[in-house]
């Protein structure tokens, strides 16, 4: 069965940092693409950045690019985002999702999520 | 960047209607294009992908259709379990989703 499980998440400052975790199982990890999408408490969802099975990226949001990194640890089986200069604005749900499909030519879709975890910043 | 507009934002039905949303992207996406349910505190599920594709284990209650610029989900005959938002998403040029559409009961 297939397993993302997201952690990191929490109330941060704005300008500060925090660094998100998303431990993979039930699959290959290093066999795949995995992103991130955010979604605002009540709002919609927003892709934030995607990475290639090896580590290639695959892109930023242009609402987070500059400030999130988004990497991989495949011995792990784990997914990051380190996201810097934090805003009132990224507050949010952070799902990773797994691709599937050709996401280095970004025609692949998500077929399995984690449950989230809530970045929360304000002062 | 790709644009995505869902339509209605929110939808009225009862158990048993025929619900049909529709997405509109701001240009051509050929059949790039995943449907995802999502309840509340809770992740979103794929639905479709690939415009048509049922993903396995979905009810055969759901389809897609359409190609280019604008799309459908349909739900035959609406379930209890089938209340919920439902989000499209484009993956012809990096990944936008719609605004998402809510299913509430009448």
């Amino acid at each position: 069965e297939v397993q993302l499980v997201e952690s990191g998440g929490g109330l941060v400052q704005p300008g500060r940092s925090l660094r998100l975790s998303c431990a993979a199982s039930g699959f290959t990890f290093d066999g795949y693409a995995m992103h991130w999408v955010r979604q605002p408490p009540g709002k919609g969802l927003e892709w934030v950045s995607g990475i290639s099975w090896n580590s290639g990226p695959l892109g930023y949001a242009d609402s987070v690019r500059g400030r999130f990194t988004i990497s991989r640890d495949n011995a792990k089986n784990s997914l990051f985002l380190q996201m810097n200069s934090l805003r009132a604005d990224d507050t949010a749900f952070y799902y990773c999702a797994k691709g599937r499909g050709d996401c280095r030519n970004t025609n692949c879709y998500f077929d399995y999520w984690g449950q989230g975890t809530l970045v929360t910043v304000s002062s | 960047d790709i644009q995505m507009t869902q339509s209605p934002s929110t939808l009225s039905a009862s158990v048993g209607d025929r619900v049909t949303i529709t997405c509109r992207a701001s240009q051509s996406i050929n059949i790039w294009l995943a449907w995802y349910q999502q309840k509340p505190g809770e992740a979103p599920k794929l639905l479709i992908y690939k415009a048509s594709t049922l993903e396995t284990g979905v009810p055969s209650r759901f389809s897609g259709s359409g190609s280019g610029t604008e799309f459908t989900l349909t739900i035959s005959s609406l379930q209890p379990d089938d209340f919920a938002t439902y989000y499209c998403q484009q993956y012809n040029t990096f990944w936008t989703f719609g605004q998402g559409t809510r299913v509430e009961i009448k």
